[in-house]
């Protein structure tokens, strides 16, 4: 079993959809990242999470230290939200980052 | 301010040949870390630094090195290439080790024939 599970695999959606990408995680953390990936390759780091909840814009991410679980949300999503989005932890040790498989998201016009 | 810059962007390299891989952060980062990215591993980490020193390293063999100096810019080396190594390889930066948020570059694409 992966230390970082994401879900869905894949998923498509229409322009103005609510959207929640899932990640769960089975090791103790210092901190969760959402990244962005767009086709080229460039990675954007979206959030930084310890607890709680952040948004940003019409992204919002919140994470369940006690349950290893986090979700993002994306409102009213749009064509350019089309990309993949990466889940990583970084163990409570603060050592290495381990990557979910990410989601590969497509918003349809 | 300008972000994190990696050299070359695209590059062919022949089985058994070397390759360096470099890395200039984001002005004030002291941390670089760097993770190869395949379809079908995914991300995964390769090592990190801090001020010069090696902090952590994934499960790479030793034909995967890297350094920093003293301007934090990082190098990557793989020596003796395998098919296997054709990869993106990225690059990233942030303030510290731990508890900030990290910078990518645009990555290193390298293809092994």
């Amino acid at each position: 079993k992966n230390e970082v599970e994401q879900s869905p695999q894949n998923l498509t959606a229409q322009e103005g959809e609510f959207i929640t990408i899932n990640c769960s995680y089975s090791v103790g953390i210092s901190a969760l990242h959402w990244l962005q990936q767009h086709p080229g390759g460039g990675i954007v780091s979206l959030f930084m999470l310890s607890s709680g909840k952040k948004k940003h814009g019409r992204l919002i991410a919140t994470i369940n230290i006690q349950e290893k679980h986090s979700s993002l949300h994306i409102t009213a999503s749009h064509p350019r939200d089309s990309a993949v989005y990466i889940c990583a932890v970084k163990g409570a040790s603060g050592n290495k980052l381990v990557f979910g498989a990410g989601t590969i998201l497509r918003v349809k016009s | 301010k300008a972000g994190v810059t990696q050299t070359p962007r695209y590059l062919i390299k022949t089985r058994g040949q070397q390759v360096t891989l470099s890395c200039s952060p984001i002005s004030g980062h002291r941390s670089v870390s760097w993770y190869q990215q395949t379809p079908g591993q995914g991300l995964q980490f390769l090592f990190e630094y801090f001020s010069e020193t090696q902090r952590n390293k994934g499960n790479f063999p030793g034909r995967f090195s890297g350094r920093q100096f003293s301007n934090s810019r990082s190098e990557m080396n793989v020596s003796t290439l395998e098919l296997g190594d054709s990869a993106l390889y990225l690059c990233a930066s942030s303030l510290q080790v731990s508890g900030n948020t990290i910078y990518f570059g645009e990555g290193s694409w390298l293809t092994v024939v």
